[in-house]
Formats: C-alpha cells, structure tokens, sequence
C-alpha cells in the first residue's frame, strides 16, 4: 500500500505571495500524481494531473513539479480564491486504496 | 457540459442499508471508469469503491469491502451504490466522481457530483 503525506498541515500565506505544498509517496508513483483543490462547501476540483499537466481551465499561476516520490504544487503568485484545502492522489495501484494524501489546507496570513 | 447529480443520502440506523444513485450527462458514460469517494465530517477524501466502463473491473476500499457493492447501468447513464450493515463510521458526504479513463489503469478524478449526505446514526 502507497502512503502520501502531505507537508505542512497548513500554510497561512497573503496574497501575492508564492505557496509550495509537498507530497511525498511510500514509494514510487510513476509520476501518476495529480492535485485537486476542494473549497468550503464545495466538490473538490483536479488541478494538475500526471506530476505537471494542468486540468482544463486550470491558471497558469498553478504547476506542479517533482518524481518518483517526491512532488510539489506550486501557486506562483496566491488570488483569494486560491486559498482552500489541496489534496494529492496517486494513480500508480488498483485498488487504489488510501489514494489521497491528509490534506494541505492554505489559509489566509 | 459534465453533469454528475447524486441522490439517496438519508438518516439512517446503523446496521440498515442505503442505496445511492448517481445520474449522470454530458459525456459519454458508457466510456468511462466511475467512482464513489467520500468525505466525512471536518476530514479528508477517501475513494470508496470504481468500476471499469464495462464492469469487468470492480475495486473497493477494505474499510467498506464485503458491505458495499457498487454498479453501473450504461443504458441508463447511471452509477450506484448499495450500501449495507451501515456503521456510525461509513457517515459522510458521498461524491460520485468521474473517471478520465474507462479501466482500472485509470483512476484520475476529473469530475465531481456535489455529493449525497449519509448519516448514520440511532
């Protein structure tokens, strides 16, 4: 079973600012690592897809990054509807069980 | 324009079963893997169980296998979710996601439903 974790909990950040979220895998994911954004009260969204592909519609302002088991979501430049919980997930095992990692939440500092 | 549109959350008492429904449209469902992922109060999402295009492929999470059984009905465009011997643990708000891919080698979420609420509870 592939464990993610996700690094911090949280990340309290202003506007403008740049904000880098990690996950990290038990093991290798083959770069099947993808990144959704959940806002309160909503569905959560998929931003970024196979490590570094932007979902349809996604800003430029997000992009991901990294390999084997080490990645990165990076949000260049934070707008206010930017700050929600992002969540990684892997693709690389069926069942996918435990497919998502705990969660980053990026609240306003 | 991708529509995923979930029913059948209730009140229910543990031990009882549920059933979930998702209707689904604008996008050729017979072509494509489908899944339900919950979320519980304050927590994090945790995929409950996908099926392949043709059901050749069924998975499910250990926390629910042996109690819950999804399907699909392709006519129908439509994706369910039976759910028995419900525990205090299995409430949640249920999401029924869109797969990109139609197998089991496919397991990337591209579309969201806004989720049925499940209780369970005496």
């Amino acid at each position: 079973e592939i464990v993610l974790t996700q690094s911090p909990a949280t990340l309290s950040l202003s506007p403008g600012e740049r904000a880098t979220l990690s996950c990290r895998a038990s093991q290798s994911v083959n770069n099947y690592l993808a990144w959704y954004q959940q806002k309160p009260g909503q569905a959560p969204r998929l931003l970024i897809y196979d490590t570094s592909s932007r979902a349809t519609g996604i800003p430029a302002r997000f992009s991901g990054s990294g390999s084997g088991t080490d990645f990165t979501l990076t949000i260049s430049s934070l707008e206010p509807e930017d700050f929600a919980v992002y969540y990684c997930q892997q693709r690389s095992t069926w069942p996918p069980e435990k497919t998502f990692g705990q969660g980053t939440k990026v609240e306003i500092k | 324009e991708v529509q995923l549109v979930e029913s059948g959350g209730a009140l229910v008492q543990p031990g009882r079963s549920l059933r979930l429904s998702c209707a689904a449209s604008g996008f050729t469902f017979e072509d494509k893997a489908m899944h339900w992922v919950r979320q519980g109060p304050g927590k994090g999402l945790e995929w409950v169980a996908g099926i392949s295009w043709n059901s050749g492929n069924i998975g499910y999470a250990d926390s629910v296998k042996g109690r819950f059984t999804i399907s699909r009905d392709n006519a129908k465009n439509s994706l369910h979710l039976e759910m028995s011997s419900l525990k205090a643990e299995d409430t949640a708000l249920y999401y029924c996601v869109k797969d990109r891919y139609s197998g089991r080698n496919g397991m990337l979420f591209d579309y969201w439903g806004q989720g049925t609420l499940v209780t369970v509870s005496s």
